[in-house]
C-alpha cells in the first residue's frame, strides 16, 4: 500500500511565478490536509479538505493560496505570484476518517524554493 | 498562546541510553490526541506514538513511551536504548476534540552520540 505521494519534491519558482503542489493521499483516504514548515519551525495547518469540498481553510493566507481536491486526481495547492517568504516545506497529509485518534499519515514534503 | 510547547531546542544522548524528550500543550478541550513524529535529515514526518486524553495507561511503542501527565498538561517522549538511527528532529503534535487540524511544536533536534 504506497504512502501519501507528493510531487515534486523539490521546486524553484522564481518571485511572481506559480507554484503548484501535488498530493496522492493513501489508497482508501478522503480527507487530506497541507501543511507548512517554514525553515527552523513546526508545520503549521493551511488546509483541510475532503473530495472535491474544503473543509476548513482557517491556516490558509487569504490572497494567492488555493487548494483543490478533485473527484478524481490528486490534491493541488496553487500558490500565485509567489514571493520570498513562500519559500518553506509544504507537507501533505491524508487520513481514512477524520478526528479522534486517527493519525495523520505525512508524504515527504515539496520543498520550495522562491529565488 | 501556544498550543503546544517544546523547549528543548536541541539535545544530545549517549548510544544506548534513555532519552526524555518534553512537550507541554495546552487546551481547554476534555477530548484530546498527543501525537508524536520524527523528522529524520531526510525530510519526512514518521509517526511514532499516539496518547488519547481519555487514555488511562501511558502509550507504549517499542522503544518509544510517552509520559502522559494529564494534570500537568505534559506528554514528554521517552526514547529507551537511544540508537544512532533516532538522531533526528521530534514534533510533538495536539489534535482537539473532533478538529481537523493538528497544532505542532517548533520540535527537538536529537542528536546520539556514539
Amino acid at each position: 500500500n504506497a504512502g501519501v505521494m507528493q510531487n515534486p519534491r523539490h521546486l524553484v519558482r522564481r518571485r511572481g511565478q506559480e507554484a503548484r503542489l501535488r498530493c496522492s493521499p493513501m489508497k482508501g483516504h478522503s480527507h487530506v490536509y497541507w501543511y507548512r514548515q517554514l525553515p527552523e519551525e513546526g508545520l503549521k495547518f493551511m488546509v483541510y479538505l475532503q473530495k472535491e469540498n474544503i473543509i476548513d481553510e482557517s491556516g490558509m493566507p487569504k490572497e494567492r493560496f488555493s487548494a483543490e481536491f478533485p473527484k478524481e486526481g490528486p490534491s493541488i495547492l496553487r500558490i500565485q505570484q509567489v514571493v520570498r517568504g513562500d519559500s518553506a516545506a509544504y507537507f501533505c497529509a491524508s487520513s481514512p476518517l477524520a478526528g479522534g485518534r486517527n493519525e495523520q499519515f505525512f508524504g515527504p514534503g515539496t520543498r520550495l524554493t522562491v529565488l | 498562546a501556544q498550543k503546544i510547547t517544546q523547549t528543548q531546542p536541541g539535545m544530545f544522548v549517549q548510544e544506548k541510553e534513555a532519552v526524555t524528550l518534553d512537550c507541554t500543550y495546552d487546551t481547554s478541550d476534555q477530548s484530546y490526541g498527543l501525537f508524536w513524529y520524527k523528522q529524520p535529515s531526510s525530510g519526512e514526518m514518521i509517526f511514532l506514538i499516539y496518547q488519547g486524553s481519555y487514555d488511562e495507561q501511558n502509550a507504549t511503542e517499542g522503544r518509544y513511551s510517552l509520559n502522559f501527565q494529564k494534570a500537568r498538561k505534559s506528554a514528554n517522549l521517552v526514547i529507551s536504548a537511544s540508537q544512532l538511527g533516532d538522531s533526528a528532529m521530534y514534533f510533538c503534535a495536539m489534535r482537539e476534540g473532533t478538529g481537523n487540524q493538528f497544532y505542532f511544536g517548533t520540535g527537538t533536534s536529537l542528536t546520539v552520540i556514539p
